[in-house]
């Protein structure tokens, strides 16, 4: 069974432009998060969908933005890139929606660079 | 101060030594998770416990709800052991779930054959 794919790998900007990034959630799991993980930090919780909509968001500005499409698969965007949204950018998925503790299968991560 | 603190924050040692490291944090809490983050970048979820010890393998995590503070030990380390460990937790005020995780920066482990 395939695991949560994220896309793409490596991605390189310049500061203003936008990027996208997408994760696949496994099969069957309906709720996708995204974090960022900014060189020298730990992970910080970005964004969180469940069944197409939007549940939580972090301290993020609203230039970070994202969807959920009906196969449960997500984008994330991130609009006037800057230079310190440079960051892996790692994707997650878990069954359900009651904000259950349970496991957490991560994606490998897109790595975002922003020149 | 940050919520959770990991030590030592970098690790080396030989291939067979047992390995601890640990995590502390200042909230209170409804889980604390374990991750292990390969060198490319993906992250494997290792254990999610709220109470006692869980065993997976050569994988020990063991958490004290009173002192605040969690330990993930291996056993007969190998170099493919090699990688950062990462403790979450989910703060028992803040809530939620997946959303709600306070992660430590990390400690970074080598084992040397």
């Amino acid at each position: 069974e395939a695991g949560v794919t994220q896309s793409p790998t490596h991605l390189i900007k310049t500061r203003g432009q936008q990027a996208t990034l997408r994760c696949s959630p496994i099969s069957g799991h309906t709720s996708v998060y995204w974090y960022q993980q900014a060189l020298g930090l730990g992970l910080q919780f970005l964004l969180w969908y469940d069944e197409g909509e939007e549940r939580n968001r972090g301290n993020f500005p609203p230039r970070f933005s994202g969807r959920q499409f009906p196969n449960y698969s997500s984008e994330l965007n991130v609009n006037a890139l800057e230079l310190e949204d440079s960051a892996l950018y790692l994707c997650a998925s878990s069954l359900g929606s009651s904000r259950n503790t349970g496991e957490l299968f991560f994606g490998e991560g897109s790595r975002l660079t922003v020149l | 101060k940050n919520e959770v603190e990991q030590s030592p924050q970098n690790l080396t040692a030989q291939e067979g030594e047992f390995i601890t490291i640990n995590c502390s944090y200042s909230v209170g809490i409804s889980a604390l998770h374990w991750l292990q983050q390969h060198p490319g970048g993906g992250i494997v979820s290792l254990f999610m416990l709220s109470s006692g010890k869980k065993k997976h393998g050569r994988l020990i995590a063991t958490i004290n709800i009173q002192e605040k503070h969690s330990s993930l030990h291996i056993t007969a380390s190998h170099p493919r052991d090699s990688a950062v460990y990462i403790c979450a937790v989910i703060s028992r005020i803040k809530g939620g779930g997946a959303d709600g995780l306070t992660f430590g920066k990390g400690t970074h482990l080598i084992i040397q054959p």
